[in-house]
């Protein structure tokens, strides 16, 4: 079993919809959890992060964490094409290493 | 400003020669990484620098050779490559070694030929 599981994808919505990303993980000792949205062909962007359990928003995006279920989501309101991108969830066990989960493509057509 | 700047954007590299890839923030962050991306897959780690010492390295071959000069800077030396070696690396930092918010640089597009 992986540590951080992550649907692939591709997930295609019109523009919008409210799009969930999620992740499950196997480790009860992570506490970082991020989410990345990468374009093709270019480096990661930090969109969110949350310390421990809760809900996080910022904008158009928020994020949540449910350390007793294991599960992290991202939600984005209102997406837009320019949010068509991979999504990438991460986290860690205050430690130096950041454990990815394979990403999610997502397509927002107009 | 929340920006990792990595040179070369792009580097196309001969089997038998020697380049350098750098990374440079000025965040006051205190622990840089390097990670390697191949396409449609999340980026894995390479190397950990925390406090300008090698923290980690995550059984890297020695043809990539890590450097960091001070704070603010990280380099990869890359000797010897193979073409299975060809992926995005991507440089990034964070607060210090506990991870807290980790930004990442645009990335330096390799291919070895």
């Amino acid at each position: 079993q992986k540590e951080v599981e992550q649907d692939p994808g591709p997930l295609s919505v019109p523009e919008g919809a409210i799009v969930s990303l999620n992740c499950t993980y196997s480790n009860s000792a992570f506490q970082y959890f991020m989410w990345y949205r990468q374009y093709s062909r270019k480096g990661p962007e930090l969109l969110m992060y949350t310390y421990s359990s809760g809900n996080k928003e910022d904008g158009r995006f928020t994020a949540q964490v449910d350390k007793s279920s294991k599960y992290i989501s991202l939600f984005i309101r209102d997406s837009q094409p320019s949010d068509s991108a991979t999504y990438l969830c991460a986290m860690s066990a205050n430690t130096d290493k950041l454990i990815f989960g394979t990403g999610t493509r997502l397509q927002v057509f107009p | 400003d929340t920006e990792v700047t990595q040179t070369p954007k792009h580097l196309v590299m001969g089997m038998t020669n020697k380049k350098s890839l750098k990374c440079e923030q000025h965040m006051g962050h205190r622990a840089m990484y390097w990670y390697k991306q191949k396409a449609k897959k999340p980026p894995e780690l390479m190397f950990v620098y925390s406090y300008e010492k090698l923290s980690i390295n995550e059984s890297v071959p020695s043809r990539f050779s890590p450097e960091c000069p001070n704070s603010s800077l990280l380099n990869l030396h890359l000797h010897a490559l193979q073409p299975e070696d060809s992926a995005l690396y991507l440089c990034a930092s964070s607060q210090a070694r506990d991870w807290t918010e980790a930004f990442f640089g645009q990335g330096t597009r390799l291919t070895v030929v």
